[in-house]
């Protein structure tokens, strides 16, 4: 059973402060690593993907990717209010198909 | 951008009534899926489909079927709803071209009393 874990939180943060979300997966074949967030009420919405070892960088959010671990990491620097949401991560688990985690919430309080 | 659309966002139906769910992407995207997302249960895959007339079961496909018969359109069917079925289903698509990124629609909102 391919599985990814994500720690469901709620994990809170002050305003201004980085963010950290973890994510392990089980499948060491899987290739294709995403961070979507997700509303109360709304579907999840894309906003990373990764794919090599290291780091990748958007704006105020930052990727990390350690195949050797089968871990994966979201960092949102400068946290602000609007940021709470509950984040999933998923992997590539077959042709086309994503296993998504459960989700951690995060609550930025101002 | 892509655009995925539900066109029934809220519906409440009656246990055993037969219930469809339609999909339709505007981005020629070869794959398209369904899920449902319940509280602690997280995101489970129902059925996908990787091209026209196609179909593969997900993880819960158990009370569920599915008909694409053009590319842009995926519909899930409930033939005798449950209210175990009571949840809220996301129909998502997408290509290889853009890394197998899966993009969500808005959701439905099912109800089964």
């Amino acid at each position: 059973q391919k599985e990814v874990e994500q720690n469901s939180g709620p994990l809170s943060v002050p305003e201004g402060a980085i963010a950290s979300l973890n994510c392990t997966y089980s499948d060491r074949g899987s290739q294709s690593f995403f961070w979507y967030r997700q509303y109360s009420g709304k579907s999840p919405e894309l906003i990373m993907s990764i794919y090599s070892n290291g780091d990748k960088e958007d704006g105020r959010f930052t990727a990390q990717l350690n195949k050797a671990s089968q871990y994966v990491s979201l960092l949102i620097r400068d946290s602000q209010p609007s940021d709470s949401a509950t984040y999933l991560c998923a992997a590539n688990s077959g042709y086309s198909t994503l296993t998504f985690g459960k989700g951690t919430m995060l609550l930025v309080s101002p | 951008d892509v655009k995925v659309t539900q066109s029934s966002r809220y519906l409440v139906k009656r246990t055993g009534e037969k219930v469809f769910l339609e999909c339709v992407q505007d981005m020629d995207h070869e794959n398209m899926f369904w899920y449902r997302q319940d509280p602690g249960l997280g995101l489970r895959l129902i059925y996908f489909s990787y091209d026209v007339k196609m179909k593969e079961k997900g993880d819960i496909p158990e009370g569920y079927s599915v008909s694409r018969e053009k590319k842009e359109r995926f519909s899930l069917i409930l033939e005798s709803a449950s209210t175990n079925q009571t949840s809220m289903y996301l129909c998502a698509s997408s290509t290889p071209g853009s890394g197998n990124t899966i993009y969500f629609g808005e959701g439905s909102w099912l109800t089964v009393v």
